[in-house]
């Protein structure tokens, strides 16, 4: 099992620009997540999906979009990149409702 | 809405020495309880998790953390650290009656580093 998969692991764009984060799973796990963290911060959820077809908002979802249309995949889309998401991402997934998470390994962005 | 409160943001120690890490949460439901470990340059892992049952929970590498109700706490331990236990330790939370979503609240974390 390659477990969470993200790419890229650095990516640096320049405001305004558009971008998707990818990040698969082949556990077979309904349950997907993206976080954000920043220094100080901790991780913070930006969108989640309970299954494929179904996401929801996090705690940060502004200036993200996401889609589940497999099991494995959960990409994250920036549809006009700021400074102010300059972060390193990390995709998670688990078996179900209130479960363990297992993390990707992260993809650090920079916005210029 | 839950939220978690990790007070020691930095610690220091010399290998050998106990560690206790704090961790508040805030929310009056039943909770699940995880830690999380970030070692420099890699993704979080699991250290250990409480869903019910002994408040004393066992985890990975000799770490243990107590949930005492009460308190709404659930702080992390290990009795003597390592220089290799230099991380970024992580509490997190989510309730444990919600049967849709999978939504885990962090805490701001602690940087622990340990001098050999």
């Amino acid at each position: 099992n390659a477990g969470v998969t993200q790419t890229p692991k650095f990516q640096v764009l320049k405001t305004g620009q558009s971008m998707t984060l990818q990040c698969a799973q082949d556990m077979n796990h309904e349950y997907m997540s993206w976080y954000r963290q920043d220094p100080g911060m901790g991780l913070r959820l930006i969108h989640y999906s309970v299954g494929a077809g179904i996401t929801d908002q996090g705690e940060v979802p502004n200036g993200y979009n996401v889609s589940r249309s497999t099991t494995e995949d959960f990409p994250l889309r920036l549809l006009s990149a700021a400074p102010s998401q300059t972060s390193v991402y990390f995709c998670a997934s688990s078996y179900g409702a209130n479960l363990e998470q297992f993390f990707g390994p992260g993809t650090r962005l920079t916005v210029l | 809405a839950q939220s978690v409160s990790q007070h020691n943001h930095h610690v220091i120690l010399s290998e050998a020495a106990s560690l206790e890490l704090g961790c508040n949460y805030s929310y009056g439901g039943t909770v699940n309880l995880f830690w999380y470990v970030q070692y420099p340059g890699q993704h979080l892992q699991l250290l250990l998790k409480y869903f019910s049952g002994d408040p004393l929970v066992k985890g990975i590498k000799g770490f243990e953390a107590e949930f005492i109700k009460s308190k709404f706490s659930f702080n992390l331990r290990k009795p003597s650290v390592q220089w290799s236990d230099t991380a970024e330790y992580f509490c997190a939370v989510n309730d444990a009656e919600k049967s849709s979503g999978d939504k885990l609240t962090f805490g701001t974390g602690t940087r622990l580093a340990v001098r050999p």
